[in-house]
């Protein structure tokens, strides 16, 4: 089993509906939740980050992290053809000796596709 | 402008033939770390660095090196490289109390 599950997809939906992207993880010492963004031949960019549980908002950008189900979501509010993209979640502990260099632990990428 | 740079962007080689992909960042991170990126497997983390001659192994290691001489480049040296290394490789850093990592535009390798 992977540590961190996400659905591939892919996904398409109209302009305008609400998309919600989700991953599940097993290793409980994450503590660092994000997403990443990534457009065809480019690199990942991030584009939310969230410490523990909680919900945290960006414009039209709403992120989730359900630590006791080990559950975290993306919600994407009136989606753009623009946010055409495929979302990594990502997550990583403290890292050793406590420093927060630890690795990032990537879901496989969900495909994303808003049509006008 | 702060970037994490990769060169080359795209790469053909054949099986053996000894082959660097570079990577640069100019922002004095102490991390840096490579990754590559598969259908289906996400990105997995192939080395990783925490300062100047300071390396370890991620989760696939096998069939690659890497060298950080230098704060700001850390190049991934494939000594012989084999068809099941066709990847899109990706370079990233990061610093002390940033919790995301800036990655490079990629580079994206066939190995025949």
């Amino acid at each position: 089993q992977k540590e961190v599950e996400q659905d591939p997809g892919p996904l398409s939906v109209p302009e305008g509906a609400i998309v919600s992207l989700n991953c599940t993880y097993s290793n409980s010492a994450f503590q660092y939740f994000m997403w990443y963004r990534q457009y065809s031949r480019k690199g990942p960019e991030l584009l939310m980050y969230t410490y523990s549980s909680g919900n945290k908002e960006d414009g039209r950008f709403t992120a989730q992290v359900d630590k006791s189900s080990k559950y975290i979501s993306l919600f994407i509010r009136d989606s753009q053809p623009s946010d055409s993209a495929t979302y990594l979640c990502a997550m990583k502990d403290t890292g050793a000796g406590g420093t927060s260099y630890g690795k990032l632990t990537f879901g496989q990428g969900t495909i994303l596709t808003v049509h006008p | 402008e702060a970037q994490v740079t990769q060169n080359p962007r795209y790469l053909i080689t054949v099986t053996g033939k000894k082959l660097t992909v570079t990577c640069s960042q100019n922002m004095n991170h102490e991390y840096m770390s490579w990754y590559r990126q598969d259908p289906g497997l996400g990105l997995r983390q192939i080395y990783y660095s925490m300062n100047v001659e300071v390396t370890d192994k991620g989760d696939v290691p096998e069939g690659y090196k890497v060298s950080r001489k230098e704060k700001r480049n850390f190049p991934l040296i494939l000594e012989s490289p084999s068809p099941n290394q066709t990847s899109l490789y990706f370079c990233a850093s990061t610093t002390s109390g940033r919790e995301t990592q800036y990655f490079g535009p990629g580079t994206r390798l066939l190995v025949l």
